[in-house]
């Protein structure tokens, strides 16, 4: 089982729709997540980072964690044909030494 | 210019062949990483270092090397490159005051093609 799980898709929805991507966890020691968006042929880039139980909202991006379930989601609300991209969830491995990423979910947004 | 640069962005090479791919970079982060990206696969961590003399193995790193020269420098050896280890590889840093671990910054990434 790898220690970040993610749904590989593709996602597609609508623009203007809300997309929701997902992922889980195994080490129950880890504290720190975060989303990273990369577009075809670029590099990672981070997004969003969330630390305790709840929301954390920037602009259009909701990040929502759940550590009872281990369990860790990403909200694009008006979702834009330039959010098309493939988005990396992350989390930081206990004792804080490593990240460790899921495998990405491809997002779709149809104009 | 970047913040995190990579050579050769892109390299070809036969099987048995030594490789190093460089990293360099300004932001003044004490930590540098090289995560390699296969499809399916997403990024897996091959080495990190958090200074010039913590070197640490991550999930991969059989068939790979790595020197921290300065702290702004960070290499990646194949001593004898294999085909499987053809794939897209990324540094990253991370550092700065207060900034958790997981915060990377990645470089352009290097392609490397083992035939």
């Amino acid at each position: 089982q790898k220690e970040v799980e993610q749904n590989s898709g593709p996602l597609s929805v609508p623009e203007g729709a809300i997309a929701s991507l997902n992922c889980t966890y195994s080490d129950r020691g880890s504290q720190s997540f975060f989303w990273y968006r990369q577009y075809s042929g670029k590099s990672p880039e981070l997004i969003m980072s969330i630390y305790s139980n709840g929301d954390q909202e920037d602009g259009r991006f909701t990040a929502q964690l759940n550590k009872a379930s281990q369990y860790v989601s990403l909200l694009i609300r008006d979702s834009q044909p330039s959010d098309s991209a493939t988005y990396l969830c992350a989390g930081v491995n206990t004792g804080g030494f490593k990240t460790i990423f899921g495998a990405g979910t491809r997002l779709f947004v149809k104009a | 210019d970047a913040d995190v640069t990579q050579t050769p962005r892109n390299r070809i090479t036969k099987t048995g062949k030594r490789i190093m791919l460089e990293c360099s970079q300004t932001k003044g982060h004490d930590r540098m990483y090289w995560y390699r990206q296969d499809p399916g696969l997403g990024l897996r961590l091959i080495y990190y270092s958090f200074d010039v003399k913590d070197i640490n193995k991550g999930e991969i790193s059989d068939g790979y090397s790595v020197s921290r020269q300065a702290q702004a420098k960070f290499s990646l050896s194949l001593e004898s490159a294999i085909p499987n280890q053809t794939a897209l590889y990324f540094c990253a840093t991370s550092g700065g005051r207060g900034a958790n671990t997981g915060e990377l910054f990645f470089g352009e990434g290097s392609r490397l093609t083992v035939l």
